[in-house]
């Protein structure tokens, strides 16, 4: 089946910093990438939508200058965090979406903590 | 707009019981509707899915039919293992596929004991 995967699985940074995430599918071409934030035994809020080529699309609320979002190519897409602080630390979850054998699915990666101290 | 609104967890079953966990949505046209998985430390797994009223999606044992007069996509299992453990999420697309926006519920966490 597709493969989505994150890199890092889990980061710690210092308050201030900025912490780039990726998003990469490994076995087929994502028309679009989809990145999520889940707060602890919260369900999955819809941070952007990313095509390939183009702007991402922020749901309301995100500010877009904060969380930086490149789709630079049909296997990748990156989530920058910049100048992150506590209130950030969350799970980020990434997903790709494909059309394969006339169906279009969403394919989910595994996700990544990110700890702000 | 379009909501999903399931069963506050957690649910916590022994070994073999019968598991149901409730989901309801509302939405602005003719969703296609899911149910994921998110077992410890991981990412979501899709499931099941159903694309129109009277589908029955299915996968290891659980299922769910679509219900459009009670707009309902309870996600039911006969015998939960320990291994089912795991946070479940009814999620909902309009223009009928994933690789559009999902719309997630709140999320029901499963405990399983032995």
């Amino acid at each position: 089946g597709a493969v989505v995967s994150q890199h890092p699985s889990r980061v710690i940074c210092k308050s201030g910093t900025s912490v780039k995430i990726e998003c990469r599918s490994l076995d087929f071409q994502a028309t679009t990438m989809f990145w999520y934030r889940q707060f602890p035994k919260k369900s999955l809020m819809l941070m952007a939508t990313s095509n390939e080529g183009s702007k991402a699309t922020y749901e309301q609320g995100v500010e877009k200058d904060k969380f930086l979002i490149n789709h630079a190519s049909l296997t990748l897409s990156t989530l920058t965090v910049t100048s992150a602080h506590p209130e950030d630390s969350s799970f980020y979850i990434c997903s790709a979406s494909a059309i394969a054998g006339g169906r279009n699915e969403q394919f989910f990666g595994p996700g990544t903590r990110l700890t702000v101290l | 707009g379009n909501s999903v609104t399931q069963m506050e967890g957690p649910v916590t079953l022994s070994e073999e019981a019968f598991l149901t966990i409730n989901c309801t949505y509302t939405a602005t046209g003719y969703p296609s509707l899911f149910w994921y998985v998110q077992y410890p430390g991981e990412g979501l797994q899709l499931l099941l899915k159903a694309t129109k009223a009277d589908d029955k999606g299915s996968n290891k044992g659980f299922e769910a039919t679509y219900r459009k007069e009670t707009t309902s996509f309870h996600l039911e299992k006969g015998s939960v293992q320990v291994s089912d453990s795991a946070v479940y999420f009814c999620a909902l697309t309009i223009l009928g596929g994933a690789g559009n926006m999902l719309t997630f519920g709140g999320g029901t966490r499963l405990m399983v004991k032995p």
